[in-house]
This record gives structure tokens, sequence and C-alpha cells, in this order.
């Protein structure tokens, strides 16, 4: 499968605890997106690297969640001391700007998610 | 911020009847407007994109129109077929400067009568 690739697929947790979800792109993607789905609403953005540098970071992104990206390939969210509200799917995507005349179009190809429950 | 209206957030048509999603955007920077489609459970699918200085695009069934100056862009669907039953998201980004996130819509959810 060479499609974004995401892991675990579904994780449930207990209110307090920590979790890492793992994302790894399209081979040769170097723009790496996480999104949060919840239920019934659109994906929101999170966070965004470049290579390994995260070059955009959403207010969403609260000082409990932590993105990285170390060499540039699969990137892991962390998120501590998780709370009900956290409860959502997290998305990931990949893109990789492609050259159309003047512009590109950096098409953004998203993964299955991890759906998070916390109880 | 930008910000992305949807509308409507149900629509129920006859198969082979059309169906028309409507969304409009607030920032008027944003250049790049990709639809996407998710079925329950999976993941969302690209199925067109527009850039601001197109102001239509068609592939087959689906079509894209974009109003700059009215900041609104929409998605058609002719012949409408049970398999694109599904909620379907409009997106807005400026995809060649910094602000390459996108910015989703609430979302459509289109069923399609056979």
């Amino acid at each position: 499968d060479t499609g974004v690739s995401q892991n675990p697929r579904h994780k449930i947790t207990k209110r307090g605890q920590n979790v890492t979800f793992r994302c790894d792109p399209i081979s040769e993607h170097n723009r790496l997106y996480w999104y949060r789905q919840t239920l019934g609403q659109g994906p929101e953005f999170l966070t965004y690297f470049q290579n390994e540098a995260q070059l955009e970071k959403s207010r969403l992104l609260s000082d409990r969640f932590s993105a990285e990206r170390p060499k540039g390939s699969f990137s892991t969210l962390e998120i501590q001391r998780t709370e009900q509200g956290d409860s959502a799917m997290y998305l990931c995507a990949s893109s990789c700007p492609t050259p159309s005349g003047r512009s590109s179009t950096d098409t953004q190809y998203f993964g299955p998610g991890t759906r998070l429950t916390v109880l | 911020g930008e910000n992305v209206e949807q509308h409507p957030s149900t629509l129920s048509v006859q198969e082979g009847d059309s169906a028309v999603i409507k969304c409009t955007y607030s920032d008027s920077a944003s250049n790049y407007f990709p639809w996407y489609k998710q079925e329950l459970g999976k993941r969302p699918q690209l199925i067109i994109d527009i850039r601001s200085n197109v102001g239509e695009k068609k592939d087959q069934r689906i079509a894209v129109t974009l109003n700059k100056t009215a900041k609104h862009f929409s998605l058609h669907i002719t012949e409408t077929q049970p398999e694109d039953s599904a909620v379907y998201f409009c997106a807005a980004s400026m995809a060649d400067t910094g602000r390459r996130a996108l910015t989703f819509g609430s979302g459509t959810r289109l069923q399609v009568q056979p």
C-alpha cells in the first residue's frame, strides 16, 4: 500500500494517560499535516511539517499536544494527560508540491485516521 | 483566520438528478479549493480541486465553479448514483504561501435515493 498509513487505527485510554500516534506519509512527500475530526464536523488543522521542520501550529494544539517528525519521514503525535474532550479521529495527510505552470497544487492525501476514545 | 461555510448540511436527491453544494470563504487570499468525499468510517478522498486562476473545472460527472469576487465556490454532481452517497467537504487554503493548512466546511451529507 503506497498511501498514507496511520497506527494504531483505534486507541481507547483512560483520562489522564498519555497516548502516541504514528503517521507514515506517502513516500517522498515532504509535507505532513495533522488534523482532528469530531463526529459530524470537518477536519480541523492541528499542525504541519515541511521535512523535519514544524512550520505551522493551530491554537487548537494545546501544551498537552506535541508532534515530531525527526527525520522528515514518519511523524508522531503525542497527547499528554488525555481528557474526554480529546476523543476524536486524528487524521494525517501528506503532500508533495507539484509544479504546474507558475504555481503548485500541493494536494493533500489523507490517511485512514486513528480513532481515540478517552474514558 | 479563514472561515468556510458550507450549505446545505444534508441533501437528498433521486438517482439521476443533479446535486449542488455551496461554500463561501472569508479570506480573499485563499487560492486553492479542494473538495473531499468521505464515506462512513473512511478517510477523506479528494474528488476535485480548483485554483483561483480558474473559474470552472470539470471531471466527468463532477464540476466545481469558483466566483472569486463573491468568495464562493460550488460542487456540481450530475446524473447522481447511489454510490455518490457520502459526506462531502469543501476546503480552502493558500497553497503557494505560508498558510498551507486546509480550512474545511462543516460537510454536506448527500443521500442518493435509488
